[in-house]
């Protein structure tokens, strides 16, 4: 079995301030982690994932992840936020070893920055 | 250049209808799946296909049947219409090479869906 919690449905943060969006993940086997964000009406845009290497993965628009196993978690950061960065964040994993490729996502939060 | 299109974007329809969601990707992948989002923005995994093969067929009423005419497409049929499949419904593909570290899904835009 495989899920995602997100423990926070909303965060707020003042632009320029860093940006926190926790996650953490239960899996059988090993994770492959990955953050999407959607803007409002839009689609799931990819992020950044974790398949395997460094823990800490950087990916599009200036976010970063870290990957820690002891914790199992998988916290979505960003040094310092944007208003645009304004938009609903999903965390989701995969077992790697099942064969069915099904991503567990979860239950999403919205992140508000204020000018 | 879209790299998964769906059609239509809005639907709006009456109770007891069948309506066809279409999904299209150009990625070259071999895996498509479709997602519903439901009104508190919960994603949940309906099908999946790779290589024109049905890998996941979560719980889901049989009035929904999916459709995979090949590699690059996975249509959603869905039959007699209920108030409760007011959704988005989301089509996404990866490339699930085994050993890769591809993995990542892309999505659509979505399909929005309001029964009346």
């Amino acid at each position: 079995a495989q899920s995602v919690a997100q423990p926070e449905d909303q965060v707020n943060v003042a632009e320029g301030n860093p940006l926190t969006v926790k996650c953490t993940y239960s899996v059988s086997g090993n994770p492959y982690l990955f953050w999407y964000v959607q803007y409002p009406n839009r689609g799931l845009q990819f992020l950044l994932k974790y398949i395997t290497g460094d823990n800490l993965v950087k990916g599009s628009y200036g976010f970063e992840a870290e990957f820690n196993k002891s914790q199992t978690s998988f916290h979505l950061k960003k040094p310092s936020a944007l208003v645009s960065d304004s938009a609903l964040y999903f965390c989701a994993v995969r077992d790697m070893y099942s064969n069915d490729y099904k991503l567990s996502f979860g239950a999403g939060t919205t992140v508000t920055v204020r000018a | 250049d879209t790299a998964v299109s769906q059609t239509p974007k809005y639907l709006v329809t009456q109770m007891g209808n069948d309506k066809s969601i279409k999904c299209e990707q150009n990625l070259g992948h071999d895996t498509m799946y479709w997602y519903k989002q439901d009104s508190k923005k919960f994603l949940k995994i309906m099908f999946s296909y790779n290589n024109k093969e049905l890998i996941i067929n979560e719980t889901v009423p049989n009035r929904f049947s999916p459709k995979s005419p090949d590699k690059a497409h996975l249509n959603l049929h869905i039959n007699s219409l209920e108030l409760g499949d007011s959704a988005v419904y989301f089509c996404a593909s990866s490339q699930q090479t085994s050993g890769s570290r591809k993995e990542t899904q892309y999505f659509g835009p979505g399909t929005r869906l309001l029964v009346l």
